[in-house]
């Protein structure tokens, strides 16, 4: 399993775009990337997968360069409610997900 | 269907009781995993089943944990003699075998103390 790196925190205002990269330099031919959302007591959320290029759905996009050793999470016009934590997966096939410990996001007004 | 129902939501328990938790995953899938998350972390892998079939187990599931889907439906986590170290969130989670590009669905979890 691929192993990512990604920032332990981030903090934004709400309006803003957030983007928080994450790094897998391991990331093997059939892995895909996705990332889960998690509020306090919930289980995390699933938000958004890719392989390569840019996906967009209607809470987030993903960029993912042609090396596909990063992704980027983009988050349009945070408000407060996306204050949580998110977590960058690689999964390959069939998989269990692991998680790393993630970033925590907090918007502030 | 709601998702994935967890139950109990919080449970307390004395050092050296047994508890058991239950887990009902979204109906179509026939793949259900157990996860714990303690404050700060990600959550762990401790197990999953596909059907009634407990396909993997963790090293952190010790022998004091047990887990059974027994008709490949509703899974439950029984902790035996617990410790204060099992305190944390147990998670479940379910997916469909060849639909895991739509994502793990996740329960919202038991917190269990162990005082």
């Amino acid at each position: 399993l691929a192993k990512t790196t990604q920032p332990i925190s981030m903090d934004s205002y709400e309006g803003q775009e957030v983007n928080i990269t994450c790094s897998h330099n391991n990331i093997a031919t059939n892995d895909y990337i996705t990332w889960y959302q998690q509020f306090p007591s919930q289980g995390p959320r699933f938000i958004i997968q890719g392989y390569k290029t840019k996906v967009t759905n209607e809470v987030a996009s993903l960029f993912i360069p042609a090396d596909r050793k990063s992704s980027t999470l983009s988050l349009p016009r945070v408000s407060l409610s996306d204050t949580a934590v998110y977590y960058c997966l690689v999964v390959g096939g069939f998989q269990k997900l692991v998680f790393g410990t993630g970033t925590r996001l907090l918007v502030s007004p | 269907d709601t998702g994935v129902s967890q139950d109990p939501r919080h449970k307390i328990t004395k050092r050296g009781q047994n508890v058991t938790f239950r887990c009902d995953p979204i109906s179509e899938h026939n793949r259900l995993y157990w996860y714990r998350q303690t404050l700060g972390q990600g959550p762990e892998f401790l197990t999953y089943f596909q059907n009634e079939a407990q396909l993997e187990k963790s090293r952190l599931l010790s022998d004091r944990f047990s887990a059974e889907r027994p008709k490949g439906s509703f899974s439950t986590l029984e902790i035996q003699r617990t410790e204060q170290g099992d305190s944390a969130m147990y998670l479940c989670a379910s997916s469909f075998s060849g639909a895991e590009n739509y994502g793990y669905t996740f329960g919202s979890g038991t917190r269990l103390t162990v005082v």
